[in-house]
């Protein structure tokens, strides 16, 4: 299947400054991408679909200014928490498809971001 | 938007039994259906998926089912082995605003005992 890598894995970071995170799809390209926060035990919550060469869209509740979402190739989202705090610490996840909606969404590895 | 609500939260089986995972979904107009497992701090790996146009789909020891009209979805593992034990998550998706748009429900632990 396709490959979306995801980089960093893990990083760790005082408060207040910024995060980038990297979705890059390696054999495909992706008009579209998501970017997903998951809580320990809990399931992925959609934060923001990720539009090449447009704005993001952000879900209801997703602040836009510190969750800052670029996508300026068609296979690379970068996803940069900004002035971070420790209650962004979490494990943040993307995801691309090849194809339409009704195709496999491929994740990225996720990254763990630990603010302190 | 769209809702999925997914049952049981947890759910331990022994070796060699079935293992049975149900969701719904709220949005008539979804029309992809798919089933992640997920391994501790690993990426969510896709299992199974179905679409509105079929009611049931098997691969090997999984099978998945869809009632449209009652808006719901099941996720069915025969002969569970050790190595199912993971965090099952259902997902749906209507299409809508580009790419593959997924709600995911709120996960079943599973755990599989010798």
């Amino acid at each position: 299947g396709a490959v979306v890598s995801q980089h960093p894995s893990r990083v760790i970071c005082k408060s207040g400054t910024s995060v980038k995170i990297e979705c890059r799809s390696l054999d495909f390209q992706a008009t579209t991408m998501f970017w997903y926060r998951q809580f320990p035990k809990k399931s992925l919550m959609l934060m923001a679909t990720s539009n090449e060469g447009s704005k993001a869209t952000y879900e209801q509740g997703v602040e836009k200014d510190k969750f800052l979402i670029n996508h300026a190739s068609l296979t690379l989202s970068t996803l940069t928490v900004t002035s971070a705090h420790p209650e962004d610490s979490s494990f943040y996840i993307c995801s691309a498809t090849e194809g339409g909606a009704d195709t496999e969404a491929f994740f990225g590895q996720g990254t763990r971001l630990t603010v302190v | 938007g769209e809702n999925v609500e997914q049952h049981p939260s947890t759910l331990s089986v022994q070796e060699g039994d079935s293992a049975v995972i149900k969701c719904t979904y709220s949005d008539s107009a979804s029309n992809y259906f798919p089933w992640y497992k997920q391994e501790l701090g690993k990426r969510p790996q896709l299992i199974i998926d179905i679409r509105s146009n079929v009611g049931e789909k098997k691969d090997q020891r999984i099978a998945v089912t869809l009632n449209k009209t009652a808006k719901h979805f099941s996720l069915h593992i025969t002969e569970t082995q050790p190595e199912d034990s993971a965090v099952y998550f259902c997902a749906a998706s209507n299409g809508k605003g580009g790419g593959n748009k997924l709600t995911f429900g709120t996960g079943t632990q599973l755990k599989v005992e010798l």
